[in-house]
């Protein structure tokens, strides 16, 4: 069962605009990170954010994280045509079993030329 | 190249055929892990091993579905009697070390399986 919930399921903006992005959970967790995936490719790792942590930038990326509110969100700055891709949080549980990474159905963002 | 390799990238099968799914991880990584991804999903464990050791299998839908990694190297997923609920995208990861919860996982391209 899918762990995290995305919103909005799909996003069209243009380039040079900022993107944002949530990420809801459901049970309390270690980390959270976000992965991208392109168009008929595997996923790639983009940021690793901790339970203790409330903020975090890599690059043009920003995530935050609200543990009371099981809650995060990816800001990406100065979009750019290469950021199209889906983008997915993905969660590993607090307690045994940490390895095991649970998913959100993903958010879909177009960044037009 | 250095990444994960998982072949073949494309399977169609007829329902009810068997299917073998490979997996070569990152030379010398420890961990590997098998997800399904379906269409418009993100995807879903099914198993884990650390080394040759499957240590986590409760994430496979059924027991026609069966991994392994004998060597500790290259992982099979392998799917019996094959239906249509199986078309899916199987992805494989793989991690240096054993899995802690704090690991960036490097995913393959996946194999996008079609049942007919």
């Amino acid at each position: 069962s899918q762990q995290g919930e995305e919103d909005p399921q799909a996003l069209s903006i243009q380039e040079g605009e900022n993107a944002t992005m949530n990420c809801s959970y459901k049970t309390s967790i270690n980390n959270l990170q976000w992965y991208r995936q392109n168009s008929g490719r595997g996923l790639v790792h983009l940021i690793l954010i901790r339970s203790n942590e409330r903020e975090k930038h890599s690059g043009r990326l920003r995530v935050t994280l609200d543990t009371s509110k099981k809650s995060s969100s990816l800001l990406i700055t100065a979009s750019r045509a290469a950021d199209t891709a889906s983008y997915f949080c993905a969660t590993d549980p607090s307690g045994g079993s940490n390895y095991k990474l649970t998913f959100g159905k993903g958010t879909l963002l177009t960044v037009n030329p | 190249g250095a990444g994960v390799s998982q072949s073949p990238r494309y399977k169609v099968a007829k329902r009810g055929q068997d299917v073998a799914l490979r997996c070569d991880p990152i030379s010398g990584h420890v961990s590997l892990f098998w997800y399904q991804q379906a269409l418009g999903q993100g995807p879903e464990f099914l198993t884990y091993f650390q080394n040759e050791a499957q240590l986590d299998k409760s994430g496979l839908p059924s027991d026609r579905f069966f991994a392994e990694r004998p060597e500790g190297s290259v992982s099979t997923l392998k799917i019996q009697r094959t239906q249509q609920e199986d078309s899916a995208v199987y992805l494989c990861a793989s991690i240096p070390g054993r899995a802690g919860g704090t690991d960036t996982q490097y995913f393959g391209p996946g194999t996008r399986l079609t049942v007919l």
